[in-house]
């Protein structure tokens, strides 16, 4: 049984570019989270996708949108690229009946490096 | 609102040591905390979790109790081993939508 795949695993932009995260959920799940992780840091939460709708929402900027398919796999878009939005971007899947955060998986991530 | 402080590493013990790694929190409601771990170049994994007051996770060896008078959810274990070197995340998530996690201790384990 397949976990959370993400792609790609690496990538180097340059700033002001646009790019492009994806994310395939483990097999059963239905909501997609992505988080954002700086070098050194926690996991700061983006935003969550239910039902092909962004539910909930963390604390970045409009240039941080995404988008979930019928497949419940789900794309992360970032536009306007700073050198600030390097990073390790995290997604988590899990079934939205599930109560109190349990039952989450996260995948091993797509680091961005902006230069 | 929800925030989480854990200790400041890193951490570098020897093999069998004791470690106890702390975590406190402030949330506005009733949350559930977690222990993640993350081993290089890979993603989070659940180590345990405990969901009301005076609960316990435990999972290979590792053990953590949920003290709501002191917001503490404090992780231990009685014996390292260099396998367990990674970094640990302690976490906590109100509704289940959201995780806040704290910043991490890097954890390092010699033979």
């Amino acid at each position: 049984d397949a976990g959370v795949t993400q792609s790609p695993t690496h990538l180097i932009k340059t700033r002001g570019q646009q790019v492009t995260l994806r994310c395939s959920p483990k097999s059963g799940h239905d909501t997609v989270s992505w988080y954002q992780q700086a070098l050194g840091q926690g996991p700061q939460f983006i935003f969550q996708y239910y039902e092909e709708e962004e539910r909930q929402r963390g604390n970045f900027p409009d240039r941080f949108s995404g988008h979930q398919f019928p497949n419940y796999s789900s794309e992360l878009n970032v536009n306007a690229l700073l050198l600030g939005d390097s990073a390790l971007y995290l997604c988590a899947s899990s079934l939205k009946v599930t109560a109190g955060g349990s039952g989450y998986t996260f995948g091993s991530g797509t680091r961005l490096t902006v230069v | 609102g929800n925030s989480v402080t854990q200790m400041e590493g890193p951490v570098t013990l020897s093999e069998e040591a004791f470690l106890t790694i702390n975590c406190t929190y402030t949330a506005t409601g009733y949350p559930s905390l977690f222990w993640y771990v993350q081993y290089p170049g890979e993603g989070l994994q659940l180590l345990l979790k405990a969901t009301k007051a005076d609960d316990k996770g435990s999972n290979k060896g590792f053990e953590a109790t949920y003290r709501k008078e002191t917001t503490s959810f404090h992780l231990e274990k009685g014996s390292v081993q260099v396998s367990d070197s990674a970094v640990y995340f302690c976490a906590l998530s109100d509704t289940g939508n959201q995780f806040y996690f704290g910043t991490g201790t890097s954890l390092t384990v010699i033979p």
